[in-house]
């Protein structure tokens, strides 16, 4: 299956906020509300910030949210720190065999 | 705290085989979908499968059907990617992941990542 279309960068300053968006289709985004996105570290592994599209693991900052509108999916991260600069990415459960699917990935920097 | 813990870093020849493995514990093991999820140099992420270790389902993303296998040995709490025969383009970053309460495609908890290098 086709990965998820996110942005390859986006960047801001510190306190500001940005939103990173995630493009699927219906047989992805557009049909469950599975959407999730993880920040990746290089180095570390990855982490799971929102799961079903808006929720938050207990141990992540409220300055991440997520949202969805019919084939897109969106993260926002407000009041941007140093510490956010990293890789983002967006996945959906599919109905395609092996049920997960990733975004290419957004580089986030903050200026 | 749940834990994910994988086998160290591999370097291997094209045409040789391996065996790589993610050891969960803190959790029940038998109830949670895991994933393996390859990262290749400079690029992103792409999920490979996933496996059931209460009945060893498995479902592969169709880029890696009949390419690697994934197993479990439910009884010491282990996952497995497996190659029959790499090739430089295996040479990545791969980490498992385990799913929420509920599968729902999203993986909660991941290892510390294996990376392996395939090179003449």
């Amino acid at each position: 299956q086709s990965a998820l279309t996110q942005p390859a960068s986006v960047s801001g300053s510190p306190g500001q906020s940005i939103t990173i968006s995630c493009t699927g289709t219906s047989s992805d985004i557009g049909s469950f509300d599975y959407v999730s996105w993880y920040q990746h570290h290089p180095g570390k592994a990855p982490r799971l910030l929102i799961y079903d599209v808006t929720h938050r693991p207990s141990e992540i900052s409220n300055r991440f949210s997520g949202s969805k509108s019919g084939n897109t999916a969106s993260l926002t991260i407000s009041g941007l720190q140093a510490e956010d600069e990293a890789a983002y990415y967006c996945s959906s459960f599919t109905t395609a065999v092996g049920d997960v699917v990733f975004g290419g990935g957004t580089k986030l920097t903050v200026l | 705290e749940v834990q994910l813990v994988q086998s160290g870093a591999e370097v291997k020849l094209p045409g040789e085989s391996l065996k790589i493995s993610c050891k969960g514990s803190r959790f029940t093991f038998r109830n949670y979908w895991i994933g393996w999820v390859r990262q290749m140099p400079g690029k992103g992420l792409e999920c490979m499968g996933i496996i059931y270790p209460g009945d060893s389902e498995t479902r592969y993303s169709p880029s890696f059907q009949g390419h690697v296998t994934i197993s479990v040995d439910e009884s010491i709490n282990t996952a497995y990617l497996q190659w029959t025969s790499l090739k430089a383009s295996d040479t990545a970053i791969y980490y498992c992941a385990r799913g929420g309460d509920f599968w729902s495609g999203y993986f909660e908890f991941w290892g510390q990542g294996s990376l392996v290098t395939v090179s003449s």
